[in-house]
């Protein structure tokens, strides 16, 4: 099974910075990794998947890099909506398709 | 818009059969795959498994013994069977999507249900 372990737990930052949030996969898994956000009582939401593409409606400022073991997130400038959880997925080796422990983005 | 809607019982006695329904609108359930995952706040994010309307299913090994899940096109509808519950098994249970597209795609979940809480309590 896959590990995905994200780092770091919580993110605390103010709306307009900049956040970067990490994805690490305990083995290769190429560039299939998916991004989600999960705002307080809401399901999660697909932001990016194929490590780099984002899905329709996400705004630009959600970016997303990486291959192999090492995936990034990085939120240009947050807006007040953007302070949620945010979860990666793999889907390269399956199954099971697994999820990371999340990174929670806090105001500051 | 497609939207699902998870339905079923809130509370489910140990050793005995979780049964959850997720009815589809707005779009036929025909040309996706659609998994049910499942979150807890001791295990995070749990993908259980994933079914076409075929029939065909894909189970997360750990929970393949127990798990049944099934397809009915003329409901427009999923469901999932989880039996010999434990107090493990308490958790929000989503349906969601595949994004479709491809094979390769239908494991990105693109549309999720709002979630049901299952709790296992005698």
């Amino acid at each position: 099974e896959v590990v995905l372990t994200q780092s770091p737990a919580t993110l605390s930052l103010s709306p307009g910075d900049r956040a970067t949030l990490f994805c690490r996969a305990s083995q290769d898994i190429s560039r299939y990794l998916a991004w989600y956000q999960q705002r307080p009582g809401q399901a999660p939401r697909l932001l990016i998947y194929d490590a780099s593409n984002r899905a329709t409606d996400i705004p630009a400022r959600f970016s997303a890099s990486g291959s192999g073991t090492d995936f990034t997130l990085t939120i240009s400038s947050l807006e007040p909506e953007d302070f949620a959880v945010y979860y990666c997925q793999q889907r390269y080796r399956w199954p099971p398709l697994t999820f990371g422990g999340g990174t929670k983005v806090e105001i500051k | 818009q497609v939207q699902l809607q998870e339905s079923g019982p809130g509370l489910v006695k140990p050793s005995e059969t979780l049964s959850l329904s997720c009815s589809v609108s707005g779009g036929s359930i025909i040309a996706h795959c659609w998994s049910w995952i499942r979150q807890s706040a001791g295990k995070g994010l749990e993908w259980i498994g994933r079914v076409y309307a075929s029939g065909k299913t894909d189970y997360n090994p750990s929970l393949k013994s127990r798990v049944t899940m099934s397809a009915d096109t003329s409901k427009n509808q999923l469901s999932l069977k989880l039996n010999s519950v434990t107090a493990a098994d308490t958790a929000m249970y989503y349906c969601a999507r595949g994004l479709g597209g491809g094979a390769d795609l239908e494991n990105w979940f693109d549309t999720w249900g709002q979630g049901t809480l299952v709790t296992v309590s005698s």
